[in-house]
């Protein structure tokens, strides 16, 4: 089984609100990741938790919070976004080793529209 | 800094007839990765090559990692109407030290399919 799922699949809020996407794994990978992509863009990085620690943050906004609670679930927390922050937000997860373990698979992704 | 030169950006094609599409670095990766990303869904992994020279076969597709480490190509055999959506290679453990989360994409090839 190589699936990533995430919820929600649609995110509409204010550029007041607080929002948070969720993501699960049950590959038993130890590395999680958060991309944000937009519209005919390769994903770009966000985030990368290494054994529930995080290891990479691509100097990404403090309007998101990444969390991972335990070695399955990784969250990001948004709050006070702006519009140029819709996008689609992937997920993904890989076993961190050699290259075959390292091969990440993504989730379907979160449609965010910040209005 | 590292860099995935995918082409063509585009292809238009007939059903039934072969797509061949590459990716190519100035720099040595130790994995190349294809992935199919359909409209508001997440990247989908095709095929994954982790040894130069390797020539490995999903279905209708074939991919390759070049025996210089610095080039990949993806063919498929065929083309159905749900061939279409844009490919992605993306590698990793480049020449400078891959640790996880340096996963880098190519600008991808939109691929359309007239029945």
């Amino acid at each position: 089984d190589t699936e990533v799922t995430q919820t929600p699949k649609h995110l509409v809020m204010g550029m007041t609100n607080k929002k948070s996407l969720k993501c699960e794994q049950h590959m038993g990978h130890r590395a999680m990741y958060w991309y944000k992509q937009k519209a005919k863009k390769p994903p770009e990085l966000m985030f990368v938790y290494s054994y529930e620690k995080l290891s990479i943050n691509e100097s990404v906004p403090s309007r998101f919070s990444p969390e991972c609670p335990n070695s399955s679930l990784l969250n990001l927390h948004l709050h006070a976004l702006q519009p140029e922050d819709s996008a689609l937000y992937l997920c993904a997860s890989s076993h961190p080793g050699t290259a075959s373990t390292d091969t990440q698979y993504f989730g379907p992704g979160t449609r965010l529209t910040v209005l | 800094g590292q860099q995935l030169n995918q082409s063509p950006q585009s292809m238009f094609i007939q059903e039934g007839e072969d797509v061949s599409m590459n990716c190519t670095s100035s720099s040595i990766f130790n994995t190349w990765l294809w992935y199919k990303q359909d409209p508001g869904e997440g990247p989908v992994l095709l095929i994954a090559l982790y040894k130069a020279g390797e020539l490995t076969s999903n279905g209708r597709l074939t991919a390759q990692f070049g025996i210089t480490r610095k080039d990949s190509f993806l063919n498929i055999s065929a083309s159905i109407p749900s061939d279409v959506g844009i490919y992605f290679c993306a590698s990793t453990g480049g020449y400078y030290g891959g640790s996880q989360g340096n996963l880098i994409f190519g600008k991808g090839t939109k691929l359309s399919v007239k029945p």
